[in-house]
């Protein structure tokens, strides 16, 4: 089981606003990342830290925390944004990484 | 601009071991951290563990210690990652993922992935 939770599948329509969230105890102490994944490819990196985009991540990705939650939150979603995205971070004695288990986000 | 270029797919019998590759460049290999990552079919991305190339300290998952080693050749700015004892379980994509800087676990670039296939 993973010590980080995601819901399962998520749904936006075309050009609104979506978010995903990753809830674990260990958001508490340290920062996420998350990544993005399309079908048969390497998952890319697209927001870490407090609300940090590597380069060439479109600004309708952003994030947030509250309490033990991280949010991933995509404003004006793209038809191109639908895939898999995962949370990570240390796990609760942080000293091993851990993964969220995934949310599938389909654009409508 | 940072590669990370592995080795190619396998195909191994239970209780083998394998060995997979990752070869950086674009930057200073030893400053960086590496992690190794696998998605087994259809499902979500597991953390195998990490190595600090700057005198290959380890850190590996609890679920695969004994079994998982990873070490890294300065001189050819490669890092590797064998693991033994190997099941039907172990099929999945082995990836590389390079840290933002020393054990962040912030997993800045990614390798394309390795397919290990475990078969009789």
């Amino acid at each position: 089981s993973s010590e980080l939770t995601q819901d399962p599948a998520v749904s936006v329509a075309l050009g609104q606003t979506v978010r995903i969230t990753c809830q674990g105890d260990s958001l508490r102490s340290y920062y996420a990342s998350w990544s993005q994944q399309k079908p048969g490819q390497a998952p890319v990196l697209v927001l870490y830290g407090n609300n940090n985009r590597p380069s060439g991540i479109p600004g309708r990705f952003s994030g947030s925390y509250s309490g033990n939650t991280s949010s991933l939150t995509i404003t004006g979603a793209q038809a191109e944004d639908e895939a898999d995205y995962y949370c990570d971070s240390r796990d609760s004695s942080g000293n091993y990484g851990v993964f969220g288990g995934g949310t599938k986000l389909t654009v409508l | 601009q940072v590669h990370l270029v592995q080795s190619g797919a396998e195909v191994k019998k239970p209780g083998a071991s394998v060995k997979v590759s990752c070869k950086a460049s674009g930057y200073t290999f030893a400053t960086y951290y590496m992690h190794w990552v696998r998605q087994a079919p259809g499902q979500g991305l597991e953390w195998m563990g990490m190595i600090n190339p700057n005198g290959d300290t380890t850190t590996y998952a609890q679920k695969l210690q004994g079994r998982v080693t990873m070490t890294s050749d300065t001189s050819t700015s490669t890092v590797y990652m064998e693991l033994s004892s190997l099941t039907s379980e172990d099929t999945a994509v082995y990836y590389c993922a390079r840290d933002y800087g020393s054990g962040s676990y912030y997993l800045f670039y990614w390798g394309q992935g390795t397919l290990v296939t475990v078969s009789s």
